[in-house]
Formats: structure tokens, sequence, C-alpha cells
């Protein structure tokens, strides 16, 4: 009954590789999120969806798609991996989009080599 | 842009001891939000103040406000060694949606 659910968990591939993280939230919640969080621990925003929409695109290399078939998944597809991509990436929901708090889900650890 | 800015960046204290984080942000903001983070774990909410709020309690957590110098501060009391962890401050600024956060403090709570 996991509410914030992202697999894989840990992911390594290769430079030059295509990617996908997957996301499910089972809240009901009407927005979701992409964050980035380096090795410095900088948790920096990606995207974010409210009710299927993007609402948020944060200067975010075109390599990087998101899509949200529904409002209860958001995936995030990585074209042409670069060894910069090694990072943790959250999926995470909030009941809408106006500040509130956010369910974060426990990470994807992607490792470019 | 970063908005919120933890400090001190890593803080080491005995267990039993209190544990004060402090985060400053730019812009005027309608709340603030606290964090925590276990060493592999995803962020879990703690508390959220809002901008007309000066001081909230959650336990042995206090987490107080003061938006003329733009920052707020988190306090737990009696630390345990189960609060090892990250925490982290988070704002949105006033008339956007977009929640933005620092880099957090490392917190050690030493047996």
């Amino acid at each position: 009954d996991t509410a914030v659910s992202q697999t894989p968990k840990y992911l390594v591939t290769q430079m030059g590789n295509d990617k996908s993280i997957k996301c499910e939230q089972n809240l009901g919640h009407d927005t979701m999120y992409w964050y980035k969080q380096d090795s410095k621990k900088f948790l920096k925003i990606m995207f974010s969806y409210n009710n299927k929409e993007l609402i948020i695109n944060e200067t975010v290399p075109n390599r990087f798609s998101p899509k949200s078939p529904d409002k209860a998944h958001l995936n995030l597809h990585i074209n042409s991996l670069e060894l910069g991509d090694s990072a943790v990436y959250f999926c995470a929901s909030s009941q809408d989009w106006s500040g509130n708090t956010i369910y974060f889900g426990e990470g994807s650890w992607l490792t470019v080599v | 842009s970063q908005q919120g800015e933890e400090d001190p960046q890593a803080l080491s204290i005995q267990e039993g001891e209190n544990a004060t984080m402090n985060c400053s942000y730019k812009t005027s903001i309608n709340n603030l939000q606290w964090y925590r983070q276990n060493s592999g774990r995803g962020l879990v909410h703690l508390i959220l103040i809002r901008s007309n709020e000066r001081e909230k309690h959650s336990g042995r957590l206090r987490v107080t406000l003061d938006t003329s110098k733009k920052s707020s501060s988190l306090l737990i009391t009696a630390s345990r060694a189960a609060d090892t962890a990250s925490y982290f401050c988070a704002t949105d600024e006033a008339g956007s949606s977009k929640l933005v956060f620092g880099q957090g403090t490392r917190l050690t709570i030493n047996p």
C-alpha cells in the first residue's frame, strides 16, 4: 500500500542508452513531480504535472521527456544518457499544485557509466 | 534558483541534547515546510508553517518563522539516535506553485 512508488530503485547503464523510470501514486492526488538530487544532496525540481498537464518545466535538457498517461502516473524517459545524469531521481505527488505537502517516492538511483 | 539555504550544513550532537537547524530564504512565501530524509530513502514531510504563523509544534519538533528576516528554525528536543537524517526546508514563492528545497542539514545523533 505504498503511496508513491517508483521503479526501478537502482539502474546502472552505459552512456548513450535510453532508459525510463516509472512512477505511480495511489493517493488520489492531482499533481505529480520529478525531482533530481545530486551528489551534494541538492534537490531540484524538474517537472510538474497537474491532472496530466505539464505546469512546471525547469530548464531540463530535452533528452528528458516526462509522460503522464493519467493523473496517477508520471513516467520519466531519458534519451542518450550522459555521465552527468547520474543522480537520484524522486517522483512525488501532492493534493494540488498550490504548495501543499509533497509525498515522495523512495527514489531511483541512476548511475551512468 | 535555490530559495532556501540551511545552516549549519552538518550538525553532530549527543543523544538527549536539542538540535537546532536554520533556514533562510529570499522572496515572499506562502508557507515553509520542513522535511526529513533518512539515508537512502525519500523525503518525509515533518511540518508546514504558513506565512501568517510564527511558531508551530509537533511532538518534539518546534518550528519558528520570522518573515521579516526571511528565516525559519527547526528545533528537535531530546534528540534520539533515530533522528539522524538530513533535514530540508522548502518554500513556495508567493504566486508560484513551485516548491523549492535547500541543500539540507545533515544531523548526526551520537549515542
